[in-house]
């Protein structure tokens, strides 16, 4: 049974850099591709970004130039982090699980609330 | 604004067929990109319903996608009140080179 679990602050003051991590419960991080999706309250769904197994990341471009995605260095966390933060960052932050390129989101996290004030 | 397009609700009486639209461009579900349903009940994560034409083991058949041109739908039959939730629809796009969404559907069962 896969669990995935995030975790971090759940409140972040502006400008300073959201720090979140996501274990994977049954298997290794790095066997699988991995997406950061997130929700603000009350609204939609918007892809942050994604790591393939083979560490290849690709961002949204609206969040590009803020967001990394990393595997930590015991390969047993994913790691999201996004800079700069305001409060349109406030949102519900997933992360999911497929198997290849193109594979639908078959696991998520329960997703854990940042607040940005 | 959401790169997909869905109507934000649609409603119907227990037992009837409803369907939720999602209207993409050709660099998504024009593009041949499959289009992926998912629901979300209030206060919990999405979970995956359909992906492109198939089930995940343990929907119900009443549980259907399917996609012509630029657009997809999921079509739910035999409508029941414990269907009522968010539904999302999902593709990749060639431009963006990532994920997708629609803005979302709510369900509601009168």
């Amino acid at each position: 049974q896969v669990q995935l679990q995030e975790s971090g602050p759940g409140l972040v003051k502006p400008s300073e850099t959201l720090s979140l991590s996501c274990t994977a419960s049954g298997d290794s991080i790095t066997n699988y591709n991995w997406d950061w999706i997130r929700q603000p309250p009350g609204k939609g769904l918007e892809w942050i970004g994604y790591m393939y197994s083979n560490g290849k990341t690709n961002y949204n471009p609206s969040l590009k130039s803020r967001v990394t995605i990393s595997v930590d260095t015991s390969k047993t966390q994913l790691s999201l982090t996004l800079s700069s933060v305001t409060a349109a960052d406030t949102a519900k932050y997933y992360c999911a699980r497929r198997r290849g390129w193109l594979s639908p989101l078959e696991y998520w996290g329960q997703g854990t609330l940042v607040t940005v004030s | 604004q959401s790169v997909l397009t869905q109507p934000p609700s649609v409603s119907g009486a227990p037992g009837q067929r409803v369907t939720i639209s999602c209207s993409g461009t050709n660099s998504n579900i024009g593009a041949g990109y499959d289009v992926h349903w998912y629901r979300q009940l209030p206060g919990t994560a999405p979970k995956l319903l359909i992906f492109g034409n198939n089930r995940p083991s343990g929907v119900p058949d009443r549980f259907s996608g399917s996609k012509s041109g630029t657009s997809g739908s999921l079509a739910i039959t035999g409508l029941q009140a414990e269907d009522e939730a968010d539904y999302y629809c999902q593709s990749y796009d060639s431009t963006l080179t990532g994920w997708v969404f629609g803005g979302g559907t709510k369900l509601t069962v009168l």
